[in-house]
């Protein structure tokens, strides 16, 4: 099945600082997510992003599919940014075989007033 | 607009009963899928319902089942509780081949 790998696995930031979390996948993808869970386990949708790039006030993101790899940003982090950010990928088979998203193993990030 | 919904948020059972978790998609997603998140880690496929069969299922044993009802609502049964199974179970819908939404997820904790 097709690997997905987020670096980097823990980060500390202090308030206001910017950030670039990565995510390398292994095989061509029609889909990409980039989810941040809360502390009550919610996925938050962040954006939806099989290629190109999006911004979303303080977050943006780059999909680079030929390259297998995507990029999240964090400018100006807030204390409410911590949590994990998790990358998940999906490969449309066809109409009827399902389409699983496949995550990655998140970065933990923790924002420090 | 209600998103996905799960029930119910926290759970304790005890090893070898049975456990159902139940999901509502969101309003005009078709595609029910069920996720299973142990501390630490990303969430796992279980198994993905549309049209009311099972299309897609990842590496979990038979003791994971699933249902989608003619409304879309899903539920996830396990059979003879493991303390492995103690996990964030997650539902996700979306239309098919599109973007997932997840629920709030139910914490079941087999003691």
């Amino acid at each position: 099945g097709i690997q997905v790998e987020q670096s980097p696995p823990d980060l500390i930031l202090q308030e206001g600082a910017n950030s670039t979390l990565r995510c390398n996948f292994s095989d061509s993808v029609n889909n990409l997510q980039w989810f941040h869970q809360n502390p009550w386990g919610q996925l938050i949708n962040l954006f939806y992003i099989p290629s190109g790039t999006k911004q979303n006030g303080r977050l943006s993101a780059t999909t680079v599919a030929t390259e297998r790899y995507s990029l999240l940003y964090i400018s100006s982090s807030q204390t409410t940014d911590s949590g994990v950010y998790f990358c998940a990928v999906r490969r449309f088979m066809n109409n009827n075989a399902g389409n699983m998203l496949t995550f990655g193993g998140g970065t933990r990030l923790m924002v420090k007033p | 607009d209600a998103g996905v919904t799960q029930s119910p948020t926290h759970l304790i059972k005890t090893r070898g009963q049975q456990v159902t978790l139940r999901c509502s998609p969101k309003s005009g997603h078709d595609t029910v899928s069920w996720y299973q998140q142990a501390l630490g880690q990303g969430p796992q496929f279980i198994f993905q319902y549309y049209e009311e069969e099972e299309r897609q299922r990842g590496n979990f044993p038979d003791r994971f089942s699933g249902h989608q009802f003619p409304n879309y609502s899903s539920e996830l049964n396990v059979n003879a509780l493991l303390l492995g199974d103690s996990a964030l179970y997650l539902c996700a819908s979306s239309p098919l081949g599109g973007r997932a939404f997840f629920g709030q997820g139910t914490r079941l904790t087999v003691v």
